[in-house]
């Protein structure tokens, strides 16, 4: 079955660590979206690619780094730089254009 | 890209009632969406409505847009337990990322 796969589901990181989530898809999509989801808070842009090997930054990029080398994967990294990473981050797909968008199950990230 | 903004935040219901919800926005749009989520998962994509619609049903969701008023409303009647969840709105514009506002948290009770 096509789908997104975030993985792992939960993740727990020391302060100041470098931790990575992954998130895949085999829906032959072009563009892929990383979001972070704070309680009680709607879904605020980390970064998107809309093509391999190229990405822009969304509204809340500081402290984090993405890659886009292969049309299946983009992965998130959260840097020590990010001051408060505890959250619950999302990644999504779609084709390009004003289409609608697949996610993941999310990623649960503590900081301890 | 632009947010749009759920009203109202939270919506308490009984079984078997109809759950109305509205989203407002600011500039024009090639269309809207809804999407749905449960607690701790990730979004579900419900409708699209393009921009040259004014109407559009699927199942028990009924989805309206008001283009000069920069207006949505989504309907979901004879609710269900099931239905409890958030709701968000996206005006989507070609070429720019969705970005969601808090959205709306419905809770149907039995």
């Amino acid at each position: 079955d096509g789908g997104i796969t975030q993985s792992p589901k939960y993740l727990f990181r020391k302060e100041g660590q470098n931790v990575t989530l992954s998130c895949e898809q085999n829906l032959n999509h072009d563009a892929m979206y990383w979001y972070r989801q704070d309680p009680g808070q709607g879904l605020r842009l980390i970064y998107y690619s809309q093509i391999v090997n190229d990405f822009q930054k969304g509204d809340i990029a500081e402290g984090y780094s993405v890659s886009r080398e292969k049309k299946e994967s983009f992965p998130l990294t959260v840097t020590s730089a990010q001051k408060n990473p505890t959250a619950f981050y999302l990644c999504a797909s779609s084709i390009q254009g004003a289409t609608s968008y697949t996610f993941g199950s999310g990623t649960r990230l503590t900081v301890v | 890209s632009q947010q749009g903004e759920e009203d109202p935040q939270a919506l308490s219901i009984q079984e078997g009632e109809n759950a109305t919800m509205n989203c407002s926005y600011k500039t024009s749009i090639n269309n809207l969406q809804w999407y749905r989520q449960n607690s701790g998962r990730g979004l579900v994509h419900l409708i699209l409505i393009r921009s040259n619609e004014r109407e559009k049903h699927s199942g028990r969701l009924r989805v309206t847009l008001d283009t000069s008023k920069k207006s949505s409303s989504l309907l979901i009647t004879a609710s269900r337990a099931a239905d409890t969840a958030s709701y968000f709105c996206a005006p989507t514009q070609a070429g720019t990322a969705l970005i969601f506002g808090k959205g709306t948290t419905l809770s149907v009770s039995s």
